[in-house]
């Protein structure tokens, strides 16, 4: 079966770096995207962007450029998300999905709550 | 401020009949498959709809969407007590080149 299983939480300084592990099993790692997506504590989903894992090719949301890089390591089917010059605003869970075949997020890791606190 | 927009709670008793709303505009709706999300507190949101109508393997055929122009909806018949979640709507905005999602709706089963 599908799996999507995340790093364990942090908590970071303002201004410090994190980066989130999202290990896959259970179907061919380089067949579909995997999309980053945070949600904020009460609130709504926000999508940061993706990374298709078989030529390493990324795209994000215009919000995060200059701060956060998608990569992945096909050896060991796991993708990652770092995100830089952390803010108290980032404070959020991160998740990882992998995109179905018209855009739909299929399967998902089961967060990492990110907190950013002095 | 989310992009699309959904009404923030919906109630009704077991059984009944519940439809969530999910508006947006040209850019994104225009052309774009429709997908829904469940999600229960303190855990990852899960796939519910896909493709405007489409559900995945496993989901119960009380849950139903559909898309007209810029709107789409959500439909759970029967409900339960177990459907209590937050609900989702999400598709993809052609103009800004991203994914954008509803502020989501608290659905409760009075």
């Amino acid at each position: 079966q599908v799996q999507l299983v995340q790093s364990g939480a942090e908590v970071k300084k303002p201004g410090a770096s994190v980066r989130v592990s999202c290990k896959t099993s259970g179907y061919t790692f380089t067949t579909s995207d995997i999309n980053w997506v945070r949600q904020a504590p009460g609130q709504g989903l926000e999508w940061m962007g993706w990374v298709h894992p078989n030529v390493g090719k990324t795209g994000f949301a215009q919000k995060f450029q200059g701060r956060v890089t998608f990569t992945r390591d096909t050896s060991i089917t796991t993708a990652y998300m770092e995100l830089t010059s952390l803010r108290f605003e980032d404070t959020a869970i991160y998740y990882c999905a992998r995109g179905g075949l018209s855009g739909e997020f299929d399967f998902w890791g089961q967060g990492t709550l990110v907190t950013v606190s002095s | 401020q989310s992009v699309l927009t959904q009404p923030p709670s919906v109630s009704a008793a077991p059984g009944q009949r519940v439809t969530i709303s999910c508006s947006g505009n040209t850019s994104n709706f225009g052309s774009n498959f429709v997908s829904w999300y469940q999600q229960f507190p303190g855990t990852a949101p899960k796939l519910l709809i896909y493709d405007n109508s489409k559900r995945p393997s496993g989901i119960a055929d009380r849950f139903s969407g559909s898309k007209s122009g810029t709107s789409a909806t959500l439909d759970i018949t029967g409900l339960q007590a177990g459907d209590e979640a937050d609900y989702f709507c999400g598709t993809w905005d052609s103009r800004r080149n991203v994914k954008v999602f509803g502020g989501g709706t608290k659905l409760t089963v009075l």
